[in-house]
């Protein structure tokens, strides 16, 4: 099947710092990539859609500012976690959708902001 | 190596009937699965969830049994809608929280 990656699969930074998290699709192009965001034992929550060349679609409650999200390319899109707090610790993932419509998910990517 | 299994890549079943799908899993360490539903063109949305201290969970008109002995769940959706046709993921995470999704299992229902 389609593989999707994500890197850094983990990252510790200070409070107050930005970081990106990069998700590929390595075997297909894809139109389209989601990005999620999990809490511990609770569900997928959906951040934004971003649509390759286009700005990002956010969901409602979502900071634009502060998650900030690229999608410069059929194969890959950035979210950036910008002056990250602790409470921005979480296990992020995304997911990449190609035109048949299929979307497959990425491996995630756990932050830990101290 | 797939440690979150779904067998069966479609399902279909009478509207008003009882809609089994099923799961299995290889790894014992995962303590919490869950249940996902999309649509198409849309991300994946949480259905129902368990832990696995429990052996069921119900919400409505679903309900996750899980079997630890056999590492096997299902989820039960009685009466099916038309609205249930969607893509079905089974999900399971480990202490670590990391998901680790099956492939789905896409579910029609009929008129």
């Amino acid at each position: 099947g389609a593989v999707v990656s994500q890197h850094p699969s983990r990252v510790i930074c200070k409070s107050g710092t930005s970081v990106k998290i990069e998700c590929r699709s390595l075997d297909f192009q894809a139109t389209t990539m989601f990005w999620y965001r999990q809490f511990p034992k609770k569900s997928l929550m959906l951040m934004a859609t971003s649509n390759e060349g286009s700005k990002a679609t956010y969901e409602q409650g979502v900071e634009k500012d502060k998650f900030l999200i690229n999608h410069a390319s059929l194969t890959l899109s950035t979210l950036t976690v910008t002056s990250a707090h602790p409470e921005d610790s979480s296990f992020y993932i995304c997911s990449a959708r190609a035109i048949v419509n299929e979307q497959f998910f990425g491996p995630g990517t756990r932050l830990t902001v101290l | 190596d797939q440690q979150v299994k779904q067998n069966s890549p479609s399902l279909s079943v009478q509207e008003g009937r009882i809609s089994i799908l099923n799961c299995d899993y290889t790894n014992s360490m995962f303590d919490y699965f869950l249940w996902y539903k999309k649509y198409p063109a849309e991300g994946p949305t949480f259905l129902i969830s368990i832990s696995s201290i429990k052996d069921k969970n119900e919400d409505g008109r679903f309900t996750v049994f899980l079997n630890k002995s056999a590492k096997h769940l299902s989820l039960h959706i009685v009466p099916s809608q038309p609205g249930d046709s969607a893509v079905y993921f089974c999900a399971a995470s480990s202490r670590d929280d990391k998901i680790i999704f099956g492939k789905g299992t896409r579910l029609h229902i009929l008129p």
